[in-house]
């Protein structure tokens, strides 16, 4: 089955404990992104990646790092995480950007529940 | 990729037509029109998405106007399962500029009522 796989789905841990959340798709996507959705604020873009060993910062990257090395996977790392951090993250992947635009079309993950005391 | 202006919130009652706009002032030509639902908090999974012809699937409907500026989904016959936020948003389908910074702001909450 064609999917994004997000882990941890839930997870609670405290101030400075550093954490990664992984991203997997199956679908050979080029490009993967990460969003936060607070409350009030709707979802807010992270990072994304283009391509293999191809990252770039989206609205919000502040406090997060990630990596593409591998087609595959695109881990989000928080190395000192805050309460501020706190909240539903999902990762989306889609085949490329440019090109026809069936191809854009956009599959989320589950989401990753993150709560930093 | 150009922004949208969506309304924060609609009611429509069940078996009646819910009518969607949004709004993309500063679209350009070779940019497309998507619209996305997130029911509760689960992942946004994709409706449809158009350049400047109306399109129509097995979900929805969607009327792109002629200057290109707005646009409206149409789900002709809503049922409760249909409540949901809605997100507009518009992305390049060919090379150049900051294709990968996807803006999907606030969305649409839909409530559909019985």
């Amino acid at each position: 089955e064609a999917q994004v796989t997000q882990n941890p789905r839930y997870l609670i841990t405290v101030t400075g404990k550093k954490l990664t959340v992984t991203c997997s798709q199956n679908m050979n996507h080029e490009y993967m992104s990460w969003y936060r959705q607070d409350p009030g604020l709707g979802l807010r873009q992270i990072y994304y990646s283009m391509n293999v060993e191809v990252t770039d910062k989206g609205d919000v990257p502040e406090g997060y790092k990630v990596s593409r090395k591998e087609k595959r996977n695109f881990p989000l790392i928080l190395e000192s995480p805050s309460p501020n951090q706190t909240s539903l993250y999902f990762c989306a992947s889609s085949f490329n950007i440019w090109g026809a635009s069936g191809a854009n079309v956009l599959t989320f993950g589950a989401g990753s529940r993150l709560t930093v005391l | 990729d150009a922004k949208t202006t969506q309304p924060p919130s609609m009611d429509c009652a069940e078996g009646r037509a819910a009518n969607l706009p949004c709004n993309h002032s500063t679209i350009s030509g070779n940019e497309y029109v998507y619209w996305y639902r997130q029911i509760h908090s689960q992942g946004p999974q994709y409706i449809i998405h158009g350049l400047k012809n109306n399109e129509t699937n097995e979900m929805a409907s969607l009327i792109i106007t002629e200057d290109r500026k707005s646009s409206t989904l149409i789900l002709p016959h809503a049922t409760l399962r249909d409540t949901a936020v809605y997100y507009c948003i518009v992305r390049v389908g060919g090379y150049g500029g900051s294709q990968g910074n996807l803006i999907f702001g606030k969305g649409t909450k839909l409530s559909v009522k019985p």
